[in-house]
């Protein structure tokens, strides 16, 4: 049974601070994981997908993986009110297999 | 219309109607996934297809019967429901092959209430 482990929350930051939220998952033969952001009575949105160890940048979003230690975080540099979601990390086997996700990390912004 | 789309957006329906929910894939994808989402739950796959097989069923009550008649399309088919099937049902879609990333962007979802 493929498991992804979040903490649930909620994360509260002062707005402009950064962000750091973290997921474990079990299955060493993931090869692709992904971050998405779901505002409340929305649906997810990808915001961060990463194949290799090490960092990715996208703006204010840096994605990290670490395969050996199975973690994947998100880090959210400066802050804002508008980032205040829940975000969902999600891992995948490759091909059509089904993605796993994560119960999602509710975070607060504080103005 | 572009991304993924879903009809109706609510539904309310009662424990003896039959319902279908639609959802739409304006991406050029080749794979078209059915969620549940329930209060402090994960997401839970129900089904996977893939140029319109479906490949994947998690062992999901008869109750739900999804159809895939083209890559672009999706219906799940809704029966005889019960009050804990009430949730959010969200569609996916994604560009699927062996070896692929399997990024999936997801529909506004249908939520559904069964009284």
């Amino acid at each position: 049974q493929k498991e992804v482990e979040q903490n649930s929350g909620p994360l509260s930051v002062p707005e402009g601070a950064i962000a750091s939220l973290n997921c474990t998952y079990s299955d060493r033969g993931s090869q692709s994981f992904f971050w998405y952001r779901q505002y409340s009575g929305k649906s997810p949105e990808l915001i961060m997908s990463i194949y290799s160890n090490g960092d990715k940048e996208d703006g204010r979003f840096t994605a990290q993986l670490n395969k050996a230690s199975q973690y994947v975080s998100l880090l959210i540099r400066d802050s804002q009110p508008s980032d205040s979601a829940t975000y969902l990390c999600a891992e995948n086997s490759g091909g059509y297999q089904k993605v796993t996700f994560g119960i999602g990390t509710k975070l607060q912004v504080i103005p | 219309e572009t991304g993924v789309t879903q009809t109706p957006r609510h539904l309310v329906m009662g424990m003896t109607n039959k319902k279908s929910l639609k959802c739409e894939q304006h991406l050029g994808h080749n794979a078209m996934y059915w969620y549940k989402q329930s209060a402090k739950k994960p997401l839970e796959l129900m089904f996977v297809y893939s140029l319109e097989e479906r490949v994947e069923n998690n062992s999901v009550p008869s109750r739900f019967s999804p159809e895939c008649p083209n890559s672009s399309h999706l219906f799940l088919h809704l029966h005889t429901l019960q009050p804990e099937d009430s949730a959010l049902y969200l569609c996916a879609s994604s560009q699927s092959w062996a070896g692929s990333y399997n990024e999936q962007f997801f529909g506004p979802g249908t939520r559904l209430t069964v009284l």
